[in-house]
């Protein structure tokens, strides 16, 4: 499968502890990017890399959570200090951007998603 | 609570039949818009895309219609399957000033009926 991969698919953990998710891109994509969705809602936009490097984040990225690429490849999201607010489907997706003409396009592929749940 | 989130608008479609689903986007500085399918239980799935110079785009059974005066897209699926039932979500982009981050519309639940 050669598609944008997540591990765990599912996490159920107690208030308060300490989760961490993985995200593999597709193998050639530069840049990855972390969404969190809640039930019935479209997904939130939380961080994005470019490579290594950690271009945006989203005031919903609060300080309990802090993202990673270390080697501009997989990305981990780090939850500290879990709350029940913080259950939802995080999904990850990988692009690479290209020039045409004009501009580039962005289009982005999804990964299956992490489904937290935080008791 | 949670169940406000679970009241997506519904569209309910005999099979065989072509469906129209609607998006009002929110930016009108937004530049590029994708449409995504998101099955139960899976991350979205990428259908077709379209730029902002562009106002149709037709990929295979799929046409997506971008009406930029009143910031609306719409997604037609002709001749829908029952593979089709899913949540469609329109998305938009603000790229070309730098920010890369896509903005989900609501959703809407497709349901085909056989």
């Amino acid at each position: 499968d050669t598609g944008v991969s997540q591990d765990p698919r599912h996490k159920i953990t107690k208030r308060g502890q300490n989760v961490t998710f993985r995200c593999d891109p597709i193998s050639e994509h530069n840049r990855l990017y972390w969404y969190r969705q809640t039930l019935g809602q479209g997904p939130e936009f939380l961080t994005y890399f470019q490579n290594e490097a950690q271009l945006e984040k989203s005031r919903l990225l609060s300080d309990r959570f802090s993202a990673e690429r270390p080697k501009g490849s997989f990305s981990t999201l780090e939850i500290q200090r879990t709350e029940q607010g913080d259950s939802a489907m995080y999904l990850c997706a990988s692009s690479l951007e290209w020039q045409i003409y004009q501009g580039s396009y962005n289009e982005q592929f999804f990964g299956p998603g992490t489904r937290l749940t935080v008791l | 609570g949670e169940s406000v989130g679970l009241h997506l608008p519904t569209l309910s479609v005999q099979e065989g039949d072509n469906s129209i689903i609607n998006c009002a986007y929110s930016n009108s500085a937004s530049d590029y818009f994708i449409w995504y399918k998101q099955e139960s239980g899976k991350g979205p799935q990428f259908i077709i895309d379209i730029r902002s110079n562009m106002d149709k785009r037709q990929g295979q059974r799929v046409t997506v219609l971008l009406n930029k005066t009143v910031k609306h897209l719409s997604l037609q699926i002709a001749a829908t399957q029952p593979g089709d039932s899913a949540v469609y979500f329109c998305a938009e982009n603000l790229h070309n000033f730098g920010n890369e981050k896509l903005t989900f519309g609501t959703g809407t639940r497709l349901t085909i009926i056989p």
